[in-house]
């Protein structure tokens, strides 16, 4: 298998922009989780879904952050619009089971300047 | 509640050891490693269930004290490819799916 699939690898945008990251998960994995990596607060859960349906979004920061799983084999995280502070590294994550271990994608950079 | 890891850095020559700990406030049903190194992906080292053994793989093994809430990766015989940095990730409870992670031990292993 490929691994779980992210794109793009990098993103550069200006405030206001919208922004949409691609998640690609490894095929039969049930789970997918959005994450966000900034130095000041580590590795953050954002949203995840079982079987394409969200289940806790209680991560994700505010109204601006959507995501959407339409199937099995794709998900995203759109931002709209964009702010300075959005900037991270994006990671998403697929799972086979509740609890077991996650494989994470090669993530995406975003910086909004 | 995020998971406090120390040490928040270590470095290492090629051949010590090293023991990463991490602990909880609340009672925990599982603990994860991943290791992360430098622009790229976290990824999955071992998983210790409550009520289980001690893991490991190769030079590389892990503890989980339920009692304590707290687990502690050893690294045994460094080398130079054991360097990144190491999260540990926690979960409340057996139907859980949202792992919790700590900050980050970073270790740096020199020739």
């Amino acid at each position: 298998d490929a691994g779980v699939i992210q794109s793009p690898r990098h993103e550069v945008t200006e405030m206001g922009q919208e922004v949409t990251l691609r998640c690609k998960p490894i095929s039969g994995h049930d789970y997918l989780f959005w994450y966000r990596q900034t130095m000041m607060r580590g590795l953050e859960l954002l949203i995840y879904f079982n079987n394409n349906v969200p289940i806790d979004d209680s991560g994700m920061p505010e109204d601006r952050f959507s995501a959407k799983m339409p199937n099995a084999s794709f998900s995203t995280l759109k931002i709209q619009p964009s702010e300075p502070r959005d900037s991270a590294v994006y990671f998403c994550a697929s799972s086979l089971k509740v609890g077991g271990e996650q494989y994470f994608g090669p993530g995406t950079r975003l910086t909004v300047t | 509640q995020q998971p406090v890891q120390s040490p928040q850095a270590v470095i290492l020559r090629e051949g010590e050891d090293a023991v990463i700990n991490c602990s909880s406030s609340k009672a925990l049903y599982s603990v994860h490693w991943y290791r992360q190194k430098h622009g790229e992906a976290p990824v999955f080292l071992m998983i210790l269930l409550k009520g289980g053994e001690q893991k490991g793989h190769d030079k590389i093994s892990a503890s989980f004290n339920e009692k304590k809430q707290q687990s502690s990766l050893y690294l045994t015989a460094s080398q130079l490819s054991y360097s990144g940095t190491y999260f540990c990730g926690t979960l409340p409870g057996a139907g859980s799916y949202q792992l919790t992670f700590g900050k980050g031990t970073k270790l740096s292993v020199i020739p």
